[in-house]
């Protein structure tokens, strides 16, 4: 039930472009993103719900596609400060949990 | 400021020394869960709960209780910890719209807990 996340880790230099795409394999309400710095908390990026909608704020954007359950983050000419985990956040139909992926470790380089 | 406030942020105990790490959210969420953080894991859910005196397990119950008598605190209690619960640990809320949480979880700092 935890959904899959690919990469597992990416190492970009800085204003390269980065994705992350997250599975499941149950039908989905909901898609959340957050980013993770070291040490801390992990920060609400987005959501995405079911209807296969595209958001985005700044250089960060996500997409839903609703029939194959994935969802996948852009990150468009990165940051330094884009570097920590991504995590995606499933919700499905028939549930009220969120269940997270293991996680995608991304290192920017000046 | 609207937070989600954990504590303590580090403990270390020792096998069988019953422990409640507290959490307390000031932004009148319905929902909140703990989760626990482990190298190459993810966050696995422990507990959670969608309103007071209401609660449910999550995928990594055993060891663990929760109690949700007020709706702005959530506390974890172990028991009688053992080495294996020594993990990263996260209180999250969240608003619920038609039971869904559409806006998002905030996160607590986290309380890294080590069992000897």
């Amino acid at each position: 039930q935890q959904p899959v996340q690919s990469p597992q880790a990416v190492i970009l230099r800085e204003g390269e472009d980065a994705v992350i795409n997250c599975s499941s394999s149950k039908a989905l309400y909901s898609v959340h993103w957050y980013r993770q710095k070291h040490g801390e908390a992990p920060v609400f990026l987005m959501i995405l719900l079911k209807g296969g909608e595209q958001k985005g704020h700044d250089k960060i954007s996500a997409s839903f596609n609703e029939k194959k359950q994935q969802s996948s983050l852009y990150l468009t000419a990165s940051q330094l400060s884009y570097s920590g985990t991504y995590f995606c956040g499933t919700e499905i139909l028939v549930d009220d949990k969120i269940i997270f992926g293991k996680g995608t470790r991304l290192h920017i380089l000046p | 400021e609207a937070q989600v406030t954990q504590n303590p942020r580090y403990l270390i105990t020792v096998t069988g020394k019953k422990l409640t790490v507290t959490c307390s959210q000031n932004m009148n969420h319905e929902y909140m869960s703990w989760y626990r953080q482990d190298p190459g894991l993810g966050l696995r859910q422990i507990y959670y709960s969608m309103n007071v005196e209401v609660t449910d397990k999550g995928d990594v119950p055993e060891g663990y209780k929760v109690s949700r008598k007020e709706k702005r605190n959530f506390p974890l209690i172990l028991e009688s910890p053992s080495p294996n619960q020594t993990s990263l640990y996260f209180c999250a809320s969240s608003l619920e719209s038609r039971g869904r949480k559409i806006y998002g979880y905030t996160f607590g700092s986290g309380t890294r807990l080590t069992v000897v």
